[in-house]
């Protein structure tokens, strides 16, 4: 079975500051790795995404993030946040062959000024 | 293109009543998702079809809940009898290789059943 846990429930920053939201994950089976976010009342949109190669990925709207085999990580980073990006934040794993995605809790983004 | 278009945006209805959600899915894609969001219980998987054929049915709660999707431009999701625990919001998601290019969410269907 597979499972993904994100570490922090809300996460509080200033503007222009940086931030890190952090997720593992549990998997007996390679999974591919996605982060998606939400803004209110709209649905889930594509961040980015780990399949192969090199472990850091670059997304939409500055968002990187850094898999880690052996911690079983893949936590999300920005240099400088917005208050545009205040957001909930998901990271999801795809358990390969499966087709199917499975998401942490979420994360709340609150950028304040 | 319009994306993966659900319908109704808000439905709310008494308990007791049967809910039809509906989903049509990006064209081109062979994979469709039902997606349930709770403050309690967050995004769960309901279940999923591949190729309009249900894949993994696990994640639904119980037998109240149906789903189906006899094209591939067409799902529903279907709650007979609704009870109040049933409010949440409802998405559909699609994809084609989702691994490379990742799902496609509807904006979801609010359910509020009274």
């Amino acid at each position: 079975a597979q499972s993904v846990t994100q570490l922090d429930s809300q996460v509080p920053v200033f503007e222009e500051a940086p931030v890190e939201l952090r997720c593992n994950y549990s998997s007996s089976v390679s999974v591919y790795l996605f982060w998606y976010v939400q803004y209110p009342n709209q649905g889930l949109q594509l961040l980015l995404k780990y399949l192969s190669g090199s472990t850091l990925v670059k997304g939409i709207n500055g968002f990187e993030a850094e898999f880690n085999k052996s911690q079983t990580s893949f936590h999300l980073r920005k240099p400088s946040v917005h208050i545009s990006d205040t957001a909930e934040y998901f990271c999801a794993v795809t358990p390969r062959g499966t087709g199917k995605l499975i998401f942490g809790q979420g994360t709340t983004l609150q950028v304040k000024p | 293109d319009a994306g993966v278009i659900q319908s109704p945006r808000h439905e709310v209805t008494e308990m007791g009543q049967e809910v039809t959600l509906r989903c049509k899915p990006i064209s081109g894609h062979d994979y469709l998702f039902w997606y349930r969001q709770t403050m309690m219980r967050g995004l769960e998987l309901l279940i999923y079809f591949n190729n309009n054929v249900p894949i993994d049915d696990s994640g639904m709660p119980e037998d109240r809940f149906s789903a189906k999707m006899p094209n591939a431009s067409f799902s529903t999701l279907k709650i007979q009898p609704s009870e109040p625990r049933d409010s949440a919001v409802y998405f559909c998601a699609s994809s084609f290789r989702q691994e490379v290019y990742g799902y496609t969410f509807g904006s979801g269907t609010r359910l509020t059943v009274v």
